[in-house]
């Protein structure tokens, strides 16, 4: 049982390269979120999903895509990376409206 | 548009005190969260807040969620070194989870 998985751990983009951060869990939790967390900014929600096939915007979700093909898979694209993208990311998942569960994070660097 | 602010941001006490740190909140909700997240990891769930009144504690931390006020608090008990990590509340609003900025804590020996 591994619970919310992401891959990269770390990622060096170059400015407007492309890349997909993933995200997948063994929990069959409905709720599954991308959050960025930058210092002194708390972690800011980028798209969620309720579900497989709905997705919806967050604070800041301007340069990422999201879609929800799975319960299990929730990707977040980076369509051309910014220096402004510069971050950590977190995927959280949810059984409903309760607790999040976080995954390990992606710290990406984009120079 | 939900907003949640904690303070104190930056906290720095001594070993055996006790604090307290805030989180306030703008919209009504009655679901409510604490994580914390030790430098380079991921977070943790700390206590989950469910209704007026809910009071959680765990070792030297206590929790408390006030609905009608919009606001949490998460008490520390004689603080121990352990206890340094970044805090986080979050509300639940909707689907959305929206967090605070973080409260950084140290606790010096």
């Amino acid at each position: 049982n591994a619970g919310v998985t992401q891959t990269p751990k770390f990622q060096v983009l170059k400015t407007g390269q492309s890349m997909t951060l993933q995200c997948a869990q063994d929990m069959n939790h409905e709720y599954m979120s991308w959050y960025r967390q930058d210092p002194g900014m708390g972690l800011r929600l980028i798209h969620y999903s309720v579900g497989a096939g709905i997705t919806d915007q967050g604070e800041v979700p301007n340069g990422y895509n999201v879609s929800r093909s799975t319960t299990e898979d929730f990707p977040l694209r980076l369509l051309s990376a910014a220096p402004s993208q510069t971050s950590v990311y977190f995927c959280a998942t949810r059984d409903g409206p309760s607790e999040a569960f976080f995954g390990q994070g992606t710290r990406l660097t984009v120079v | 548009e939900l907003k949640v602010e904690q303070n104190p941001l930056f906290l720095s006490m001594q070993e055996g005190k006790n604090y307290t740190i805030y989180c306030n909140y703008s919209t009504t909700s009655d679901r409510l969260y604490w994580y914390r997240q030790d430098p380079g990891k991921s977070l943790e769930s700390l206590f989950v807040l469910l209704s007026n009144g809910a009071v959680k504690q765990e070792g030297r931390l206590m929790a408390s969620l006030d609905t009608k006020a919009r606001l949490s608090t998460l008490h520390i008990t004689a603080a121990v070194h352990d206890l340094s990590a970044t805090y986080f509340c979050a509300v639940d609003w909707g689907a959305r989870l929206t967090f605070g900025e973080g409260t950084q804590l140290t606790v010096n020996p």
